[in-house]
């Protein structure tokens, strides 16, 4: 199994572009997140899913947008980029709700950087 | 809001020697997890501890939560160059919202 796969692994993007980045998991999860990671911040949840169709926001939110149309699919789309957004992002699911100390499941990371 | 408070934030040790990485809170949390990360992959998880007191261990690596449950410690025996990497601790809210709250990370570096 390919376990939680991010794609593109590197982006350059001017300001005020627009991308996606992709998620997908093989491991028939119902549980999704995406973190952004910046240097000595840890981890910022920016939205999760509970299941297709479910989607709420997390602590940073702002610039950002997802859909979850189907369980193994999770993409973010970052609608006019600003140099706040680069950072390196992390795409997660887990089996269980991590009320039920669930393990997330990381994918490898996009690094994205906004010019 | 509750925050985990990691200490220390870098670390630099010659193979062999023991170390200990630290991860308060004032707020109560339900569980607590370890992950580690390597250069250009994702965290992955080491252990999670859910009882006040409890301690597990991982080979070489120790693990225990806080009493109150509020604080939790990493102990590493005999570091070796394998044990490099960024350690984070996350939180499970005592709201229990399912929303992990992360440390911000011990950067670990272990010299042969």
């Amino acid at each position: 199994n390919a376990g939680v796969t991010q794609t593109p692994k590197f982006r350059i993007l001017k300001i005020g572009q627009s991308m996606t980045l992709q998620c997908a998991q093989d491991m028939n999860h119902n549980y999704m997140y995406w973190y952004r990671q910046d240097p000595g911040m840890g981890l910022k949840l920016i939205y999760y899913s509970v299941g297709a169709g479910i989607t709420d926001k997390g602590e940073v939110p702002n610039g950002y947008n997802v859909s979850r149309s189907t369980t193994e699919d999770f993409p973010l789309r970052l609608e006019l980029a600003a140099p706040s957004q680069t950072s390196v992002y992390f795409c997660a699911s887990s089996r269980r709700a991590l009320t039920d100390t669930g393990e997330l499941f990381f994918g490898e990371g996009s690094r994205l950087t906004v010019l | 809001t509750q925050l985990l408070e990691q200490s220390p934030q870098f670390l630099s040790i010659q193979e062999g020697e023991n170390l200990t990485v630290y991860c308060n809170s004032s707020s109560v949390f339900s569980s607590l997890q370890w992950y580690r990360q390597e250069p250009g992959e994702g965290p992955v998880l080491l252990v999670t501890v859910v009882t006040g007191g409890e301690v597990k261990k991982l080979k070489r690596l120790t693990f225990q939560f806080g009493d109150a449950r509020k604080d939790s410690s990493l102990h590493i025996t005999a570091a070796q160059p394998g044990d490099t990497g960024l350690y984070l601790c996350a939180g499970n809210g005592s709201s229990n919202t399912g929303k992990l709250i992360f440390g911000q990370g011990t950067t670990l570096q272990v010299k042969p």
